[in-house]
């Protein structure tokens, strides 16, 4: 079963708008979340964090918001620059485990 | 600070044979991480180290191993290579103390199995 689910698998928006990447999560467990970007042939970077004590978190243009009764979170990007095209992994930690469950991703594509 | 570095970059193996892979983490982490990215299955976890220890595992079977040493640096290994191992292997390192440390994760090591 997935735990962690980014139900988009692609997203489009225009340069200087702003980005809404949509993240789903069953466990109840989970209590650190992390959103990632990966260009193609590189490894997962990491983007920005929050735990599940706070309900936002912001550094520069990314914000990431979390509703835990919802199990929803989402990353806003304000503003979208075409260099943010790629693809984004919401990933989450929690129990007694060390081990990061990952959504499959969403496509950003920000066109000039 | 040095980032995660992974060998080799890319490999090409056949089925029946086993491969290596190596993960040097960030200076001072202490605990790497191993993912499977495929198409199909996204990222997915196989095992965590911890001062030479294994501390957490995935789901996969028994033909992935891993190992750590005193230096921190980490060995991944897949014997009896199947078709499905054709992957993207990805190793990620944080301090290891807390549960709620970002993992860094390296450029991966691109295996195809023929």
């Amino acid at each position: 079963d997935q735990q962690v689910k980014q139900n988009s698998p692609s997203l489009s928006v225009q340069e200087g708008r702003i980005s809404i990447l949509n993240c789903d999560y069953t466990n109840s467990m989970f209590d650190y979340f992390l959103w990632y970007k990966k260009y193609p042939a590189e490894g997962p970077t990491f983007l920005i964090s929050i735990s599940s004590i706070k309900d936002k978190n912001e550094d520069g243009r990314f914000t990431v918001f979390l509703n835990k009764s919802a199990k929803h979170l989402s990353l806003h990007i304000v503003p979208s620059q075409p260099g943010d095209s790629a693809v984004y992994f919401c990933a989450a930690i929690g129990g007694s485990n060390y081990k990061l469950t990952f959504g499959k991703g969403t496509l950003l594509t920000v066109n000039p | 600070k040095a980032g995660v570095t992974q060998t080799p970059r890319y490999l090409i193996k056949t089925r029946g044979q086993q491969v290596t892979l190596s993960c040097s983490p960030i200076s001072g982490h202490r605990s790497v991480s191993w993912y499977q990215q495929t198409p199909g299955q996204g990222l997915q976890f196989l095992f965590e180290y911890f001062s030479e220890t294994q501390r957490n595992k995935g789901n996969f079977p028994g033909r992935f191993s891993g190992r750590q040493f005193s230096n921190s640096r980490s060995e991944m290994n897949v014997s009896t290579l199947e078709l499905g191992d054709s992957a993207l292997y990805l190793c990620a390192s944080s301090g290891g103390q807390y549960r709620r440390e970002t993992q860094y994760f390296g450029p991966g090591t691109r295996l195809l199995v023929l």
